[in-house]
């Protein structure tokens, strides 16, 4: 049959504003996430990650949040700038093993 | 900043051919992957790579699909029998070797498109 695409949740912000994107993961046993970035034509690029020891953890511009009683993940980008445009993926590990499964992202556009 | 490199970043095959992939991981790591992210769908595991022997590999990597280290610096997928369904987007990736499980770091992807 053919395969449908997934939709893509889309967030868009003025440039300078915050942002805030969210993801939801599915296993209650996961304990390592990452979030990644990835632009048109690239590979994910890690952006910053979180373990479960903690319940967030701040980068240059970038929080993580996490949340495990309701198993969810945020990313806060602060003073958002064009060069933020991109795919946001959530990845998260079950430390059992080094695969990750990956969200299926959301669409950031800043507005300049 | 060391980086993943593969090639080609595009490669186009007949139906039926075989595909090497290659990537040159980071070179202080010791942990290899592959993923693939078909057209529009989300960035799915393959299998990892650790000690010169495959550690996890999900239900996609079946018997069409081998990994390798052939030297001292390349990684590679080899996929015979390249199907329509194998086209899309193939990125390694790298992760030290700790404890704990580490980020791992991708490379910029070769696109496959089999005719």
């Amino acid at each position: 049959g053919e395969s449908v695409g997934l939709h893509l949740p889309t967030l868009s912000v003025q440039e300078g504003d915050n942002s805030i994107i969210n993801c939801a993961y599915s296993n209650s046993a996961s304990d390592y996430f990452i979030w990644y970035k990835q632009e048109s034509g690239k590979g994910p690029q890690f952006i910053i990650d979180i373990r479960s020891n903690m319940d967030k953890r701040q980068g240059q511009r970038v929080t993580v949040l996490l949340n495990k009683t309701v198993k969810h993940l945020s990313l806060q980008i602060a003073a958002t700038q064009p060069g933020d445009s991109a795919v946001y993926f959530c990845a998260e590990n079950v430390n059992t093993g080094n695969q990750f499964y990956f969200g299926t992202g959301t669409s950031l556009t800043v507005i300049p | 900043e060391p980086e993943v490199t593969q090639t080609p970043s595009h490669q186009v095959t007949q139906m039926g051919q075989e595909v090497i992939l290659r990537c040159v991981p980071i070179s202080n790591h010791l942990y290899f992957y592959w993923y693939r992210q078909i057209l529009g769908q989300k960035v799915e595991f393959l299998v990892s790579f650790y000690n010169n022997e495959i550690s996890e590999k999900s239900e996609i990597f079946d018997d069409q699909f081998s990994v390798e280290r052939p030297d001292g610096s390349n990684f590679t997928l080899k996929i015979r029998s390249t199907k329509l369904e194998d086209s899309a987007m193939y990125f390694c990736a790298s992760s030290e070797a700790r404890g704990s499980v580490q980020p791992q770091h991708f490379g910029d992807g070769t696109r496959l498109s089999i005719l």
